[in-house]
């Protein structure tokens, strides 16, 4: 079956601009994890959706949000960028809470 | 929040040679994922392994719960290890929904 989908794979940004990510889970997962990745700071979590509710967030400023949608498809935002908003930005999907976690190949942005 | 320690954070072998990582964490654990990091940025699930132990291949992976650690070992490296080998927990307890949380991850360097 298809596995977790994230588009775009490449995203650059200016500073001050808002950026859109989308992840698509695996079929029949309702929760979608977002998740951070820079070389100074390693993999920090965002936030955790589960039937379009938000159930976790991380230690993130406001302008990263985010949403799930009906089909359990989920979105992130992140406004007005930031030089350092540049990573690594992965999504996970997992069927429910204490199960195996399966990844996306990940958003690569880059702020200028 | 719970911590995850890995080590060594830098493994260089020659192939053929047999390789332990390790992964401390610091409480009760409901989920424990052992990923190998590919060039391209995703996360590959290798084990889920709350609990016991667990052989895939030439891979194998054990955790001590009660211990609060677990091992990945790697017999008969191949330069095709080479890579970054990551933890992750998801504490216990009623308000971790989805939350892993990362070990800083071990560099594995294999030499033909």
């Amino acid at each position: 079956k298809a596995g977790v989908t994230q588009t775009p794979r490449y995203l650059i940004k200016t500073r001050g601009q808002q950026v859109t990510l989308s992840c698509s889970p695996i079929s029949g997962h309702r929760s979608v994890s977002w998740y951070q990745q820079t070389p100074g700071q390693g993999l920090q979590f965002l936030f955790e959706y589960f039937s379009e509710t938000q159930r976790n967030k991380g230690n993130f400023p406001g302008r990263f949000s985010g949403r799930q949608f009906s089909n359990s498809r989920s979105e992130m935002n992140v406004s007005t960028l930031e030089l350092g908003d540049s990573a690594l930005y992965l999504c996970a999907s997992s069927f429910a809470e204490d199960t195996e976690a399966f990844f996306g190949q990940g958003t690569r942005l880059t702020v200028v | 929040g719970i911590q995850v320690e890995q080590s060594p954070p830098d493994l260089i072998l020659q192939e053929g040679a047999n390789s332990t990582l390790r992964c401390n964490f610091s409480d009760s654990v409901n989920n424990l994922q052992w990923f190998h990091q590919n060039p391209w940025g995703q996360l590959i699930n290798l084990f889920y392994i709350p609990s016991g132990t667990k052989q895939n291949g030439r891979l194998s992976a054990t955790t001590v719960a009660t211990e609060r650690y677990s091992l990945l070992y790697i017999s008969s490296s191949q330069t095709t290890d080479s890579g970054v080998y990551f933890c992750a927990v998801e504490q216990a307890g009623g308000t971790s929904y989805g939350k892993l949380t990362f070990g800083q991850g071990t560099i594995l360097t294999v030499h033909p």
